[in-house]
């Protein structure tokens, strides 16, 4: 049973609009992450936060941008959506801790985005 | 740097036929390795892990893999599928290097079909 929660499920958007795509988690997570996935490829960290107030940039360039002002909640922001946006995007969260054990990924059930 | 090898982007097998997904990873030290299961339509879910201690590991729906740290692999199997196995398995990898390096780094993933 998934205690995070990923909305919109699908969206389809013209270019230029601004998008955000919310990600809410009841577990308590301190860490949160921000996922880009597309067919055959692997999964590309954009976005990740340790915390309340704290965002680092993943591993793959991303023009999204994201917040974290409550513990609970980490919103993706696309302030101008181009066609090349076109993705599924995963939000995920863990635990603080040595981050293996004890501290799988908590995934929600991801954002399928359409820009046309 | 740490990356991920999946060997085969689809694998078929019959109801009741083994199950063996392939997995190598590379990095520069001691690794944390993970198998993740995402059905149609739903986020990633924690199908096993491995961080230290006994090579071989049991996770969900009947599940295991062996981390051969002479191979650099590890991979899954599963001795009778079924036709609820049915799904994209992702291997992903996390440097067990201390400090506060949470990122996984995950392969292309493998989507399993299981024929009746």
């Amino acid at each position: 049973e998934a205690d995070i929660y990923q909305t919109p499920r699908y969206l389809v958007i013209g270019t230029g609009k601004k998008i955000t795509l919310e990600c809410s988690q009841t577990m308590g997570h301190d860490k949160m992450y921000w996922y880009q996935q597309d067919p055959g490829m692997e999964l590309h960290l954009i976005h990740y936060s340790y915390g309340v107030n704290s965002t680092e940039k993943g591993d793959l360039s991303s023009e999204s941008t994201v917040s974290r002002i409550r513990t609970e909640h980490f919103p993706l922001t696309l302030e101008s959506a181009r066609p090349s946006h076109t993705s599924q995007y995963l939000c995920a969260s863990s635990e603080w801790g040595d981050g293996s054990s004890n501290s799988p990924l908590h995934f929600g059930n991801g954002t399928r985005l359409t820009v046309t | 740097a740490q990356s991920v090898t999946q060997l085969g982007s689809h694998v078929s097998v019959s109801e009741g036929a083994l199950v063996l997904l392939r997995c190598n990873y590379s990095s520069s030290v001691p690794p944390y390795l993970f198998w993740y299961v995402q059905y149609p339509n739903q986020g990633l879910q924690l199908l096993l892990k491995y961080t230290t201690g006994a090579t071989l590991v049991k996770g969900i729906n009947g599940f295991e893999a062996e981390f051969k740290k002479s191979e650099t692999s590890f991979h899954l199997t599963k001795p009778s599928a079924h036709m609820s196995d049915a799904a994209e398995y992702f291997c992903a990898v996390r440097e067990n290097s201390g400090g506060s390096n949470y990122k996984l780094t995950f392969g292309k993933g493998t989507l399993l079909t299981v024929n009746p």
